[in-house]
């Protein structure tokens, strides 16, 4: 069966400092990567989406970055934080060609202070 | 106006009750529809999804009303285990799905 795994839990981060979080797929190839972030009491915004190594196509301009290095990692960076940027950040998949089922990583709760 | 908008709640409901919450999407072009359940700082995981003819899955029935655009989801005889927060989400046939904000929902026996 197929699995997502996001890392870290939980990041405290000063303003101006870098980021980067990870996530990997297992079980599936050749999936289609997405980052989300989640402000509190808002919906899910589309960050990020990849549909191959390198790849990657940005929904939203701000200071962060992604990256897929490899087929089944994702890959979310900024080099220096904003208070902005403090949320909740979902990696997620779907299968190629089934795009529009989300398959949802534990998330990490960013807190930039 | 959101793209996708939800009533945010939170609807309290005793044990047993049937409750229903609807979403509305304002682009005509949506194509693939969606109700997720996200539990309090946990992933949203996929519930179900929603097609035209309408579809069942135990005790949740999703609807499709594509004049009035809007979806539909009701929960029959509730469990304290439903207690979260439900989100809609719409997808125009794209990489970028839409979800609202949610809506909050609390059991109690």
């Amino acid at each position: 069966s197929q699995t997502i795994h996001q890392w870290p839990a939980t990041l405290v981060q000063p303003v101006g400092s870098p980021l980067s979080l990870e996530c990997t797929v297992e079980g599936t190839s050749n999936p289609n990567l997405y980052w989300y972030r989640q402000a509190a009491g808002r919906g899910l915004q589309l960050l990020f989406y990849s549909v191959g190594i390198g790849q990657i196509s940005s929904e939203v301009p701000q200071n962060l970055s992604a990256s897929r290095p490899q087929d089944r990692q994702f890959i979310l960076s900024s080099k220096k934080l904003l208070l902005s940027d403090s949320g909740f950040y979902l990696c997620a998949w779907s299968v190629r060609g089934g795009r529009e089922k989300l398959f949802f990583g534990s998330g990490t709760q960013l807190s930039v202070l | 106006r959101k793209e996708v908008e939800q009533d945010p709640g939170p609807f309290n409901v005793p044990e047993g009750a049937t409750v229903a919450f609807n979403c509305t999407y304002s682009n005509s072009a949506s194509q693939s529809f969606f109700w997720y359940r996200q539990d309090c700082r946990k992933e949203p995981k996929l519930l179900m999804s929603v097609y035209s003819s309408g579809n069942e899955d135990g005790r949740f029935t999703a609807q499709l009303n594509r004049a009035s655009q809007y979806i539909s989801l009701l929960i029959r005889d509730s469990k304290l285990s439903d207690s979260a927060t439900y989100l809609c989400a719409v997808n125009r046939g794209g990489f970028k799905t839409i979800f609202g904000a949610g809506t909050r929902l609390f059991v109690k026996a």
